[in-house]
């Protein structure tokens, strides 16, 4: 009965693939967020859903594309990975905007 | 430009006592301050939050303190315990605001020794 779920949890991939990662919630919340925790530990929000539609499209490539078909489900795609997009991504979710966010275990991404 | 600063990477506390974990701000639009714990290979646990119109907020053995003239918030534990050891990241948003998301610190590492 995980709330916010993500899969996989590791990811190993080569440079220039194309990879997604889900991520679901069952807390019945309707934000849904991306977060990016590079290597020194800087957890950075990327992108925020509310009820399905995009509200916050941080400073990220155009690479990085998100995709909501539900209020339950956000996934993140990414193109032609590139070396640094190496980090861990947390998904989160919450009720309202910007307030308690519950996260995910993490997504662990290697592109080598 | 970091606009939530946690100055300390690391603690050390004996078991029993006071944990002070601090943390600044630089944002004047951020009136919304959070607390995460973060265990290895998890995702941060939501801990406490303050909302700006209160200067403390208690949860069983847990308080944040928020002083806004000096931007300055602090979560204080006690009694400390073995299971507090991990990473606590503080976090702020401009709720007010609506869609920033949430801005973090970089987190510091508290190691609670028996």
């Amino acid at each position: 009965d995980t709330a916010v779920s993500q899969t996989p949890k590791y990811l190993v991939t080569q440079m220039g693939n194309d990879k997604s990662i889900k991520c679901e919630q069952n807390l019945g919340h309707d934000t849904m967020y991306w977060y990016k925790q590079d290597s020194k530990k800087f957890l950075k929000i990327m992108f925020s859903y509310n009820n399905k539609e995009l509200i916050i499209n941080e400073t990220v490539p155009n690479r990085f594309s998100p995709k909501s078909p539900d209020k339950a489900h956000l996934n993140l795609h990414i193109n032609s990975l590139e070396l640094g997009d190496s980090a861990v991504y947390f998904c989160a979710s919450s009720q309202v905007v910007a307030t308690s966010q519950y996260f995910g275990p993490g997504t662990r991404l290697l592109v080598l | 430009d970091q606009q939530v600063k946690q100055n300390s990477p690391s603690l050390s506390v004996q078991e029993g006592r006071i944990s002070i974990l601090n943390c600044d701000y630089t944002n004047s639009m951020f009136d919304y301050f959070l607390w995460y714990k973060k265990y290895p290979a998890e995702g941060p646990t939501f801990l406490i939050s303050i909302s700006s119109i209160k200067d403390k907020n208690e949860d069983g053995r847990f308080t944040v303190f928020l002083n806004k003239s000096a931007k300055h918030l602090s979560l204080h534990i006690v009694p400390s315990q073995p299971g507090d050891s991990a990473v606590y990241f503080c976090a702020a948003s401009a709720f007010g605001g609506g869609a920033d998301g949430l801005t973090f610190g970089k987190g510091t590492h508290l190691i609670i020794q028996p």
